[in-house]
């Protein structure tokens, strides 16, 4: 089951946070976080691993509550190049391997 | 830079033509996914491949199929191609699930 990212769209300007949320009605195994600028491929940010083992980059961070079924993505500072359009992707407890991605959370930052 | 690369970046086809697109995984990856990603929506999974064999299937039909190789490239293969086959598609490789999955820069198919 795809699963939900709020909000859709987000305008910031440079150096100012933001969050992104992205929840499920599944269990959860991992989290996945992309990012894809407009005729590019998804980029890696950050993967969650149930039982709290996290990888990812400075600048951005991010939650998995296990109980709630939900992940937020953590931008701080934003920078112009931060801007593109953000993707959590899951994977479920006793699934497959595959990877289920949400709609997208489109990001702006300017000047 | 992921080391993951597709061919051809773009291809026309005509409605009902087959059409095979190609993957080649990053180094040491023995797992590849095959993702449909229509226009401002996110990537659809297709199925996934892990040493030779499907790993998990989404919800394609039939006429999407693939093989994945001893050196773990992969192909997809679209039979009896329809005009909504239109989309870019990705295909990501990973060691396994604990791990991330790194991105091909796709596929642009238009089927007219």
């Amino acid at each position: 089951q795809q699963p939900v990212q709020s909000p859709q769209a987000v305008i910031l300007r440079e150096g100012e946070d933001a969050v992104i949320n992205c929840s499920s009605s599944k269990a959860l195994y991992s989290v996945h976080w992309y990012r894809q600028k407009h005729g590019e491929a998804p980029v890696f940010l950050m993967i969650l691993l149930k039982g709290g083992e996290q990888k990812g980059h400075d600048k951005i961070s991010a939650s998995f509550n296990e109980k709630k079924q939900q992940s937020s993505l953590y931008l701080t500072a934003s920078q112009l190049s931060y801007s593109g359009t953000y993707f959590c992707g899951l994977t479920s407890q006793g699934g497959s391997e595959k990877l289920v991605f949400g709609k997208g959370t489109k990001l702006t930052v300017n000047p | 830079e992921t080391g993951v690369t597709q061919s051809p970046t773009h291809l026309i086809k005509t409605r009902g033509q087959q059409v095979t697109l190609r993957c080649s995984s990053q180094s040491g990856h023995n797992t590849v996914s095959w993702y449909q990603q229509a226009l401002g929506q996110g990537p659809q999974f297709i199925f996934q491949y892990y040493r030779e064999e499907e790993n998990g299937r989404g919800n394609f039909p039939p006429r999407f199929s693939g093989l994945q190789f001893p050196n773990y490239s992969s192909e997809l293969n679209v039979n009896a191609l329809e005009l909504d086959d239109s989309a870019l598609y990705l295909c990501a490789s990973s060691l396994d699930r604990r791990t991330e999955a790194f991105f091909g820069q796709g596929t642009r198919l238009t089927v007219v």
